[in-house]
């Protein structure tokens, strides 16, 4: 069974922090998703990396595709308490099957 | 950008009784739905693939007597909770994959069995 172990699990900072948050696994995955939850809603996707060592940036986040295509990151900087949320990152093995990261909950004090 | 919806956004039900949960894609046709469940502060867990027109592919654990997918139109899967009971009770959400084999979420289903 895949597994994609995400960290930290949770973490809480204050508003202007930077944080990165990890997803890594054994498994090699043909591309990587990085969503945002809100409680009581479904997850929205932010960004898709498919190549080993790509690097996507949207606005204060930044994602990257480990090379050997096993893990990723997710950087924000300069927190703001809107960036509030569930984060996870879900590899896909080749077979447009989806599985999810164990999530880390990130809370942005103002 | 692509909609999926999902109906009812909640349900309470007594034990023993059997609940469907719809899943629809509004703007766009999706051979493959995706059905995920969720317990409080957890991530997704993938259920099972639901093919149109096809029987459901289930996960490891996965009762498929338990958890009944039809998928019956390229717009509509549906998921049907048989002899609910309170340990079922979780926050149930698909997914439809699109032409460019991203996958969009619905709004999720909260389902409280009593």
């Amino acid at each position: 069974t895949q597994l994609l172990e995400q960290s930290p699990q949770f973490l809480s900072i204050q508003e202007g922090e930077n944080l990165t948050v990890y997803c890594n696994s054994l498994s090699v995955f043909s591309s990587l998703q990085w969503y945002r939850q809100e409680p009581g809603e479904g997850p929205v996707l932010l960004v898709t990396v498919v190549t080993g060592g790509e690097v996507k940036k949207l606005k204060r986040l930044t994602f990257q595709f480990g090379d050997a295509r096993k893990d990723s990151s997710l950087h924000i900087t300069a927190a703001q308490p809107g960036d509030t949320g569930l984060y996870l990152c879900a590899g896909d093995s080749g077979t447009y099957k989806y599985i999810f990261g164990t999530g880390t909950r990130l809370k942005v004090l103002a | 950008g692509a909609v999926v919806s999902q109906h009812p956004s909640w349900v309470i039900c007594k034990s023993g009784t059997s609940v469907k949960i719809e899943c629809r894609s509004l703007d766009f046709q999706a051979t493959t739905m995706f059905w995920y469940r969720q317990f409080p502060k957890q991530s997704l867990m993938l259920m099972a693939t639901s093919n149109e027109g096809s029987k459901a592919t289930y996960e490891q654990g996965v009762e498929k007597d338990k958890f009944l997918i039809n998928h019956a139109s390229l717009t509509l899967s549906t998921l049907t909770v048989t002899s609910a009971h309170p340990e079922d009770s979780s926050f149930y959400i698909c997914s439809a994959r699109g032409l460019g084999d991203e996958q969009f979420f619905g709004p999720g289903t909260r389902l409280t069995v009593l």
